[in-house]
């Protein structure tokens, strides 16, 4: 079935650092691509998507690229800050079916 | 727009007894979903409900967990008899459409389930 590979966590940065949290993912067909993110006390929320291979989906400063040839989805950040603390959540959409979720990647960013 | 609203926030209960949940989705929403959420993993889809009708339940272990989503709008998730293994957050979501594959989904905070 269709799976999602996260880079393991717990991720700590100092603020004004560059990010970047991997995601692979393995599925038949073309699936969309999601980055949810979960502050703490919070709901899942959602940060950014792409649909197709080569889109890219940004939010927030925050950027991630579809990349079919090494089905991958990396979340990028040039410059983080400590409101960006959370965990983040790479997932998969393919048609007809329900999302399927990586096991999440937490970052602590420490002023 | 008011977000989806769950409850209680927290439970603890020991293994054996029962537990109900809560979900109110966002108003119009048509698909509403509850997720399983163990500590250090994703969200586990358990039941997804288009309008009132289940469209999804193939994960749901229905010897123990049942759900159900009255008049297309407010559900409720049981589980009876609990287990320690069922310790976990369980969460509502909600969408406009009917599983579309970029559909944005719209989630509460959860409830935190303890068995002891």
């Amino acid at each position: 079935g269709d799976s999602v590979t996260q880079m393991e966590g717990p991720v700590t940065l100092s603020e004004e650092a560059f990010l970047t949290i991997n995601c692979t993912y393995t599925a038949t067909g073309y699936p969309s691509l999601f980055w949810y993110v979960q502050y703490p006390g919070e709901g899942l929320q959602l940060l950014l998507k792409a649909t197709k291979a080569d889109d890219k989906g940004s939010n927030k400063g925050f950027e991630a690229t579809y990349r079919k040839e090494t089905t991958s989805f990396h979340l990028e950040k040039g410059s983080v800050q400590v409101s960006d603390s959370a965990v983040y959540f790479c997932a998969l959409n393919n048609y007809g079916q329900n999302f399927v979720f990586g096991p999440g990647t937490r970052l602590s960013v420490l002023p | 727009e008011a977000g989806v609203a769950q409850s209680p926030r927290y439970k603890i209960i020991e293994k054996r007894q029962s537990v109900a949940f809560w979900c109110n989705p966002i108003s119009g929403h048509a698909t509403l979903y509850w997720y399983q959420q163990i500590l250090g993993q994703g969200p586990k889809l358990l039941i997804q409900f288009q309008n009132n009708g289940v469209v999804d339940d193939s994960q749901l272990p229905k010897d123990r967990f049942s759900a159900e989503r009255l008049k297309g709008v407010d559900s409720t998730l049981k589980i009876q008899p609990a287990k320690l293994e069922d310790s976990a957050v369980y969460l509502c979501a909600s969408s406009w459409g009917v599983g579309q594959p970029n559909e944005k989904l719209f989630f509460g905070s959860g409830t935190q389930l303890s068995v002891l």
